[in-house]
């Protein structure tokens, strides 16, 4: 098992690209998640997904859109990228039946600097 | 090597016992340590800072230890209310630019038996 895979792990942008962080995990688990970190700033949810075909906003969605095609995938996209997007990008998934203390698994990050 | 090496558990602990977790790191050149605490549902919650020379809020004792690049958090009188997931993190700042983030270890699962 892999757990949570997140690709790419760094990535310089130019004001206004666009770009797909990918987080995929093998673990079937149902509900996947996406928070953003910035320095000295706590985890901040931007977009989750209870399954497949499923999305809702988080805390922090504007500038972001996100897909879950399948159980595995959960794609997070910047259209135009801005500097205020600079951070450090998590994903997370845990299983439907969710106890406390069992069962979540954090991506590697995703480090993203928009110039 | 990973960045942040966990073990994953499950730690089955009965009410009131004290359970300890360990943690090592890969990057000597860290340069802060975090214990996060995360429940079902919810986003990961900072706990505790680290430091070497070792801190306490109540029952909660963390100790840093740089020249083995180890971290460990002790629960004393353990409650049914801190089943969790307890996140071991370190901050290295890269040089040359980028965001200054945390890598989160995978996480160690505590769960606290009546």
């Amino acid at each position: 098992n892999a757990g949570v895979t997140q690709t790419p792990k760094f990535r310089i942008l130019k004001i206004g690209q666009s770009m797909t962080l990918q987080c995929t995990q093998d673990m079937n688990h149902n509900y996947m998640y996406w928070y953003r970190q910035d320095p000295g700033m706590g985890l901040k949810l931007i977009y989750y997904s209870v399954g497949a075909g499923i999305t809702d906003k988080g805390e922090v969605p504007n500038g972001y859109n996100v897909s879950r095609s399948t159980t595995e995938d959960f794609p997070l996209r910047l259209e135009l990228a801005a500097p205020s997007q600079t951070s450090v990008y998590f994903c997370d998934c845990r299983p439907l039946y969710c106890v406390s203390g069992y069962g979540y698994t954090f991506g590697s990050g995703t480090r993203l600097t928009v110039v | 090597r990973k960045e942040v090496e966990q073990d994953p558990g499950p730690f089955n602990v009965p009410e009131g016992a004290t359970v300890a977790f360990n943690c090592t790191y890969s990057n000597s050149a860290s340069q802060s340590f975090f214990w996060y605490r995360q429940d079902c549902r919810k986003e990961p919650k900072l706990l505790m800072s680290v430091y070497s020379s070792g801190n306490e809020d109540g029952r909660f004792t963390a100790q840093l230890n740089r020249a083995s690049q180890y971290i460990s958090l002790l629960i004393r009188d353990s409650k049914l209310s801190d089943s969790a997931t307890y996140l071991c993190v370190v901050n290295s700042a890269i040089s040359g630019g980028g965001a200054d983030g945390l890598t989160f270890g995978k996480g160690t699962h505590l769960i606290i038996q009546p």
